[in-house]
């Protein structure tokens, strides 16, 4: 079946330090692509989307590359905040069976900036 | 906009015992899915329902089962409570039962501790 790989955490930088959280997929199909950030407490927020080959997804200075090649996912930030501090999902989408579809999460990466 | 809401927000119940989680979808979808979120985890999908019927399904046993409402808002009704149904239970909504490409919103989710 599909699946999600992320680097484990906690990755724990200083503020503004560069950040790269590392996602891998494994999936038959083109499926579309998609990081969501979780703060203590909280829901998940979606943070961006990729949904074909290349696409570059982007949002609050993050950015991750659909990458069908590498079959990967990296998410990416020049410049870390304190309030960036959060865990992480990569995920994919697929279809079900009867129509709609469904998300397949990694286990998620703990980020700590501190100052 | 009003954005995805679940209630309640946290709930203790005893093994054994059956529980009843709702959830209202953004304004504008019509799909709903659940998912749970064990500690330390990424949420794993439960099911997904549009037009009140479920569309898909997960590893989950039949005691975990659900509805949908004309409005679109939904239930998640969990039998003989175990131990390990503990975790955030989180409700998402989509607009469109298509292709996979759209994404989904979260909402807060209900911490449920089994004891």
């Amino acid at each position: 079946g599909n699946s999600v790989t992320q680097m484990e955490g906690p990755v724990t930088l200083s503020e503004e330090a560069f950040l790269t959280i590392n996602c891998t997929y494994t999936a038959t199909g083109y499926p579309s692509l998609f990081w969501y950030v979780q703060y203590p407490g909280e829901g998940l927020q979606l943070l961006l989307k990729a949904t074909k080959a290349d696409d570059k997804g982007s949002n609050k200075g993050f950015e991750a590359t659909y990458r069908k090649e590498t079959t990967s996912f990296h998410l990416e930030k020049g410049s870390v905040q304190v309030s960036d501090s959060a865990v992480y999902f990569c995920a994919l989408s697929e279809v079900l069976t009867g129509g709609g579809n469904k998300l397949t999460f990694g286990t998620g990466t703990q980020l700590k900036v501190e100052l | 906009e009003t954005g995805v809401t679940q209630s309640p927000t946290h709930l203790i119940k005893t093994r054994g015992q059956q529980v009843t989680l709702r959830c209202s979808s953004q304004s504008g979808h019509n799909t709903v899915s659940w998912y749970q979120q064990a500690l330390g985890q990424g949420p794993q999908f439960i099911f997904q329902y549009y037009r009140e019927e479920e569309n898909g399904r997960g590893n989950f046993p039949p005691r975990f089962s659900g509805l949908q409402f004309p409005n679109y808002s939904s239930e998640l009704n969990v039998n003989a409570l175990e131990l390990d149904d503990s975790a955030l239970y989180l409700c998402a909504s989509s607009s469109a039962r298509t292709s996979g490409r759209y994404e989904q919103y979260f909402g807060p989710g209900t911490r449920l501790t089994v004891t």
